[in-house]
């Protein structure tokens, strides 16, 4: 079974710290997202990775950045977290083409900055 | 943008009752997937159908798919309280591949 691990699942950090949030997968995928997911606004795609050390921004990338290092992992960073940011983040990996292959998706980390 | 847009927004049901779900988008789509997510979790893949499918089941899932109305619909047959979850329908817009998901929807069923 494909294995998305998040590193927290529940983070509280202060308004205008540097936040990390770690997602690793054990599938070898080469596809992974970042999506955040708030109460009637559903899953929102923050920035995805088709390749190592390759990046690309969704839907809602500001005040958000992304690393990707090696293929297993693939971290989303804000830079100086803000209240509005309070959300559940939840990371997902997926085979080469997302329109041949199911996403598999983490836990969820709920994030709350005050 | 929103492409998947579930309907209704929530649902209630009986033990043993069938569920229906649907789901409209907007543009062309190479296929279409339906997810479940329990409360405090990720979301679990269900179903894919491509876009030249018109019905696909998989146990007590039955997912039709109606391109000329850009719409699917989600069965579950039997329902269970194990079946209480929020479901989402995601789309891979023929554009450009990423997926997008709905809002999703709430089933409730009662035992």
């Amino acid at each position: 079974d494909v294995k998305v691990t998040q590193s927290s699942r529940y983070l509280v950090k202060r308004t205008g710290e540097k936040v990390f949030l770690e997602c690793v997968q054990d599938m070898d995928h080469e596809n992974m997202f970042w999506y955040r997911q708030d109460p009637g606004l559903g899953l929102r795609l923050i920035y995805f990775s088709y390749d190592v050390k390759m990046k690309e921004k969704g839907d809602i990338p500001e005040g958000y950045s992304v690393s990707r290092e090696k293929k297993e992992r693939f971290s989303l960073i804000l830079e100086s977290a803000s209240t509005n940011q309070t959300s559940m983040y939840l990371c997902a990996s997926g085979q080469a083409s997302s329109y041949n292959s199911p996403l598999h998706f983490g836990n969820g980390t709920r994030l709350t900055v005050t | 943008s929103q492409q998947g847009e579930e309907d209704p927004q929530a649902l209630s049901i009986q033990e043993g009752e069938n569920a229906t779900m649907n789901c409209s988008y907007k543009t062309s789509i190479n296929n279409l997937q339906w997810y479940r997510q329990n409360s405090g979790r990720g979301l679990v893949h269900l179903i894919l159908i491509r876009s030249n499918e018109r019905e696909k089941h998989s146990g007590r899932l039955r997912v039709t798919l109606d391109t000329s109305k850009k719409s699917s619909s989600l069965l579950i047959t039997a329902s269970r309280a194990a079946d209480t979850a929020s479901y989402f329908c995601a789309t891979d817009a023929a554009a450009n591949s990423k997926l997008t998901f709905g809002k999703g929807i709430t089933l409730s069923v009662r035992p």
